[in-house]
């Protein structure tokens, strides 16, 4: 069992937008920065989002991350069949001398 | 900028294993690492991270007294060292650079990954 909890799954259509969420405590995303990430089938993780709400260069401004309080959030407008994907988000935990835990992640359908 | 792992392959339970991960393209001592590993489908599992200059480790429980991380600055490489392998280790390893000298959350540059195969 993750210590940040997503849904398991998610779907949207083609131009929509679809939220995908992130509950952690205060240990966690309530003290410290979110991580988004993107896994294609048979891939390694790419970073989509880090402290919080910032994109790395060349991440489309379709993607979009934010956080309150203990839970937060990833945002994708635009939907499209590329982004049928694996999402995790992340976030280091300053409990048992420090770590970094992940969501169980979240899988996204385009229909 | 690259990170590419080596050192994966099948091992009986108990047995050891010592991946490494060869960084190239940045200043690898302006960098945290870190391990995450994957187990055949399943999600991601932060394994281990280091500072850049090497004298902070930190370690998820359920491997704290059986895996090491460590580094080599002056070669650019990354090490997990692991011993009394289990069955449940049994993922794709996969080293990542930091984005600060601070262990973090992993950011932009993550290698290809290594299997590793623990049988019972």
């Amino acid at each position: 069992q993750s210590v940040l909890t997503q849904a398991p799954s998610a779907s949207g259509t083609p131009g929509q937008r679809v939220t995908i969420s992130c509950s952690g405590s205060s240990s966690n995303i309530g003290s410290n920065y979110v991580y988004w990430y993107q896994q294609l089938p048979g891939t390694a993780p790419k970073l989509l989002i880090y402290n919080n709400n910032q994109r790395p260069s060349g991440v489309p401004d379709r993607f979009s991350g934010s956080k309150s309080g203990t839970s937060a959030s990833l945002a994708i407008s635009g939907l499209r069949s590329e982004d049928e994907a694996d999402y995790y988000c992340a976030a280091w935990d300053d409990s048992l001398s420090g770590h970094v835990v992940f969501g169980g992640g979240t899988k996204l359908t385009v229909l | 900028v690259q990170v590419s792992e080596s050192g994966g392959g099948l091992v009986q339970s108990g047995g050891s294993l010592r991946l490494s991960c060869a960084a190239s393209g940045f200043t690898f001592t302006n960098h945290a690492m870190t391990w995450v590993r994957q187990a055949p489908g399943k999600g991601l599992e932060w394994v281990s991270g280091i500072t850049a200059s090497g004298d902070s480790t930190y370690y998820t429980d359920s491997v704290k007294g059986r895996f090491t991380i460590s580094r080599d600055n002056s070669k650019n490489t990354l090490f997990l060292q692991m011993n009394s392998l289990r069955p449940e280790d049994t993922a794709i390893y996969y080293c990542a650079r930091g984005g600060s000298t601070s262990v973090t959350p992993p950011g932009f540059y993550w290698g290809q990954g290594t299997l590793v195969t623990v049988s019972s």
